[in-house]
């Protein structure tokens, strides 16, 4: 069965560095998200991406933020100059068009910042 | 504004017992209805989901739910809960015109003892 794929599965970094998380959605979905997830807290949307262009982002996904698409796999978020509060689980979603409902999640990659 | 509410932040069970774990949502619009569960360090899992049709939807490892239209509702239930099914459990929204992001509740931690 197609499952979406996310690496690392752990990332620790400084305060102040850039992070890469990368996220293989189902090979023929066309509509890809970010979610995030505090500890403890809900999961709340960041971005949502298709056509090679962001269609909707929240008030979260500040310009320390920004999402790719680098080829036909691939769907990344970057933060460029991370900060303590951004230590969360980020979670990649995907569904097969804009018709589409179910969104196929990854296994997320919990993110540290020390 | 459009919301989605779970009140119970934690439900203990004793296995074998039944269980209802409620969620509300605000909105003016039609939506589409989502339950996931997340295991511990693990990723989203879809437990089951309204699209149209017939109110009572039933999912995997035996749980229902009911669409509630004019209360706005859309409570899980299982009829005897294993002490597998201890994890969160999170409701989620997607409302129409909203674009497709999902907007979820604040969780539910399932605990189920013997």
């Amino acid at each position: 069965e197609p499952e979406v794929t996310q690496t690392p599965s752990h990332q620790v970094t400084q305060m102040g560095q850039e992070v890469i998380l990368r996220c293989v959605p189902i090979s023929n979905h066309l509509y890809f998200y970010w979610y995030r997830q505090i500890l403890g807290q809900k999961v709340e949307f960041l971005v949502s991406f298709y056509n090679n262009e962001i269609s909707e982002k929240s008030e979260i996904f500040d310009d320390q933020f920004s999402v790719e698409r680098p080829d036909g796999s691939n769907f990344t978020l970057k933060i460029r100059s991370t900060k303590l509060e951004d230590s969360a689980m980020y979670f990649c979603a995907s569904i097969t068009d804009l018709g589409g409902v179910e969104q196929f999640f990854g296994p997320g990659t919990r993110l540290t910042v020390l | 504004a459009q919301s989605v509410t779970q009140l119970d932040s934690q439900v203990p069970v004793f296995e074998e017992a039944p269980v209802e774990l409620r969620c509300n949502y605000s909105s003016s619009v039609s939506v589409y209805l989502f339950w996931y569960v997340q295991y511990p360090n693990q990723g989203l899992q879809l437990l089951l989901k309204y699209l149209s049709g017939s109110t009572l939807v039933k999912g995997i490892n035996g749980f229902e739910a009911e669409f509630n239209k004019s209360q706005t509702s859309f409570h899980l239930r299982k009829p005897s809960v294993h002490i597998s099914d201890t994890a969160e459990y999170f409701c989620a929204v997607r409302f129409t015109g909203g674009g497709n992001k999902l907007t979820f509740g604040t969780g539910t931690q399932l605990k189920v003892e013997l």
